[in-house]
């Protein structure tokens, strides 16, 4: 069976450090790959998707960016944290035949201070 | 470009009755996919139904089903028996080529 997973679950950063998160899949060759931000209490923000490795669509221009080094590897990452880069992150995979369901991974909750 | 509308930012309903949540989108395809989403407190976004486009027959899930009106494009879901662990924000999603959220619904189950 396909699981999702991202790490770190919580995350403290001062302003100005940098971020890496991690999503990976397992169970599932080729999926579509998506990091979204959803700030408290409201809706979910796309961020990026990308179709294969090395292949990243942008959605919103931010000091963020994301990576495919891996089939089934999403990084997302920033240089230098804004305090408006506070959110809770998830990530997502969509399959070949999965009827465009969006499965999605546990999340990050990412407080800058 | 698509846009998905939820009008009713929060709802409440008290445990053993119905509620429906209203969905409406626009688009301009004519093959598509609509989700509702379902995220409680621990904030994992749980898939509660789906329905795709070319299909006439409303989805049904247990106690959730739909209420599909493709021309009107409106795609609103029913909870029915309400239990309290149903308290959870819910979206409406449309996909085609891209997926598009709505601004959710904050479910309230009242004992």
């Amino acid at each position: 069976s396909q699981t999702i997973h991202q790490w770190p679950a919580t995350l403290v950063q001062p302003v100005g450090s940098p971020l890496s998160l991690e999503c990976t899949v397992e169970g599932t060759s080729n999926p579509n790959l998506y990091w979204y931000r959803q700030a408290a209490g409201r809706g979910l923000q796309l961020l990026f998707y990308s179709v294969g490795i090395g292949q990243i669509s942008s959605e919103v221009p931010q000091n963020l960016s994301a990576s495919r080094p891996q089939d089934r590897q999403f990084i997302l990452s920033s240089k230098k944290l804004l305090l408006s880069d506070s959110g809770f992150y998830l990530c997502a995979w969509v399959g070949v035949s999965s009827y465009n369901e969006q499965f999605f991974g546990p999340g990050t909750r990412l407080t800058v201070l | 470009a698509q846009t998905v509308t939820q009008s009713q930012p929060e709802m409440s309903v008290q445990e053993a009755e119905t509620v429906t949540l209203s969905c409406t989108y626009d688009t301009s395809e004519s093959d598509y996919y609509l989700f509702w989403y379902k995220q409680p407190p621990s904030r994992q976004m749980i898939l509660v139904i789906r329905q795709e486009a070319y299909k006439q027959q409303n989805a049904t899930e247990n106690r959730f089903s739909v209420n599909f009106q493709k021309a009107a494009k409106s795609f609103s879901l029913k909870i029915s028996d309400s239990q309290l662990g149903d308290a959870a924000m819910y979206f409406c999603v449309y996909t085609g080529n891209q997926f598009y959220f709505g601004t959710g619904t904050s479910l309230t189950v009242i004992p």
